[in-house]
């Protein structure tokens, strides 16, 4: 069974700190990995997605690397401002499904303080 | 352009009383899924869909039961609520099922069964 952890379960950090969060999971027969950003109250917003074919991926200030054989993940924030105060999930859809099943990590509470 | 859009916000149901949550999606979307989010539990299936006529169950179906007969609308149906099924529900859609699938979610219905 697909399990995913991630680590730290909550990060505070002083407004223009690079920091990364890790992800890691259990089976390494994925389709992709996502992460997400979640703000209180409000639902998922698709940050970036790795296939599971690639390293790597980029977004403005935010890159997120994927390391198959290990089971890990990492999504580095560069800069990091008061906006992005959020809890970051990271998700794998797990091969050999016949559709998208997605297995979600228990998040990142991420806070960025002036 | 609305996204994935979900009815009500909020609800409070007694025990044994039955209601729908809403879930429409205006992007021609084959794939809809419905997950619930359990304070530090992550986000865990419920059911998904991955078309008009064709649903299934994912890891935590009991209590609940789904249709889909158009595209756009994915109603989650809850049969006499239990205390158990007190959660934040999300609906989600995607263009694929694995492989290129980034995920959209709803802004969530937030449920208390008293």
């Amino acid at each position: 069974k697909q399990e995913v952890t991630q680590i730290p379960a909550a990060l505070s950090v002083p407004e223009g700190e690079n920091l990364v969060l890790n992800c890691s999971f259990t089976d390494s027969a994925i389709y992709n990995l996502q992460w997400f950003r979640q703000d209180p109250g409000k639902g998922l917003t698709s940050l970036l997605l790795i296939q599971s074919s690639q390293r790597e991926q980029t977004s403005g200030r935010l890159n997120a690397s994927l390391d198959k054989s290990s089971g890990r993940s990492t999504l580095y924030i560069a800069a990091s401002q008061p906006g992005d105060s959020a809890t970051y999930l990271c998700a794998v859809t797990v091969s050999g499904t016949s559709y998208g099943k997605l297995t979600f990590g228990q998040g990142t509470i991420l806070t960025v303080h002036p | 352009n609305a996204g994935v859009t979900q009815t009500p916000k909020f609800r409070i149901l007694k025990i044994g009383q039955s209601m729908t949550l809403q879930c429409t999606q205006d992007m021609n979307h084959n794939y809809m899924y419905w997950y619930r989010q359990d304070p530090g539990m992550g986000l865990k299936l419920i059911y998904y869909s991955v078309g008009a006529g064709i649903t299934d169950k994912g890891e935590v179906p009991n209590g609940y039961n789904v249709s889909r007969s158009t595209t756009e609308d994915f109603p989650l149906r809850l049969e006499l609520a239990a205390p158990s099924q007190t959660s934040v529900y999300f609906c989600a859609s995607s263009y694929s099922s694995g492989g290129g699938g980034e995920l959209f979610f709803g802004e969530g219905s937030r449920l208390t069964v008293l």
